[in-house]
């Protein structure tokens, strides 16, 4: 039953360096979400897909972006990071019917 | 637009207290509303949700919530506390439209008290 997966688990990375955060599901659900976790802030949600083929921008878009080419997978692609996205990254995926998300471990990443 | 409101981002309890963890929603149509517990370098996991069935929403470890709509709230209470029970709270809403995205508050840490 592995849920949510996320890998890596932890990265540094340099400033203006890119990488992709990778996201598989196996619980065949619609819908996944990408977040990031900032202390004192909650969780803002970066983009979504209700599909595949679909995706669409939430609430912090810039400087990320996403493809959803299968249902199992959500990469998120960093392209020239900064110091500002320094976070941790979740991501999370749910079925219409069912309302509640189930979330991936974490990934943290720092940007130096 | 929905929203939630967390009150107090740190709550401290002794062992065997009551917990009371405040959460308030804003909502122009009837809200579904979560709570999900974080651990320490761990995922969030749902704890309870409310869908609109029964106002008494019990979830998992002992935890209970109660939505009421007169007072815009879905507080989060256990009888007594576990040391187990320290973690970070998150109190959330979902959207009804587009994807059906879950706004989250900005969290509450429950510290237990030997």
């Amino acid at each position: 039953n592995a849920g949510v997966t996320q890998t890596p688990k932890f990265r540094i990375l340099k400033i203006g360096q890119s990488m992709t955060l990778q996201c598989a599901q196996d619980m065949n659900h619609n819908y996944m979400y990408w977040y990031r976790q900032d202390p004192g802030m909650g969780l803002k949600l970066i983009y979504y897909s209700v599909g595949a083929g679909i995706t669409d921008k939430g609430e912090v878009p810039n400087g990320y972006n996403v493809s959803r080419s299968t249902t199992e997978d959500f990469p998120l692609r960093l392209e020239l990071a900064a110091p500002s996205q320094t976070s941790v990254y979740f991501c999370a995926s749910s079925d219409p019917g069912d309302y509640g998300y189930t979330f991936g471990s974490g990934t943290r990443l720092t940007v130096v | 637009a929905q929203s939630v409101t967390q009150l107090g981002s740190h709550v401290s309890v002794s062992e065997g207290a009551l917990v009371l963890l405040r959460c308030n929603y804003s909502s122009s149509v009837p809200p579904y509303l979560f709570w999900y517990v974080q651990y320490p370098n761990q995922g969030l996991q749902l704890l309870l949700k409310y869908t609109s069935a029964a106002t008494l929403v019990k979830g998992i470890n002992g935890f209970e919530a109660e939505f009421k709509k007169s007072e815009t709230s879905f507080h989060l209470t256990k009888p007594s506390a576990h040391m187990s029970d320290a973690a970070e709270y998150f109190c959330a809403v979902r959207r009804d439209t587009g994807g059906f995205k879950t706004i989250f508050g900005a969290g509450t840490r429950l510290f237990v008290k030997a």
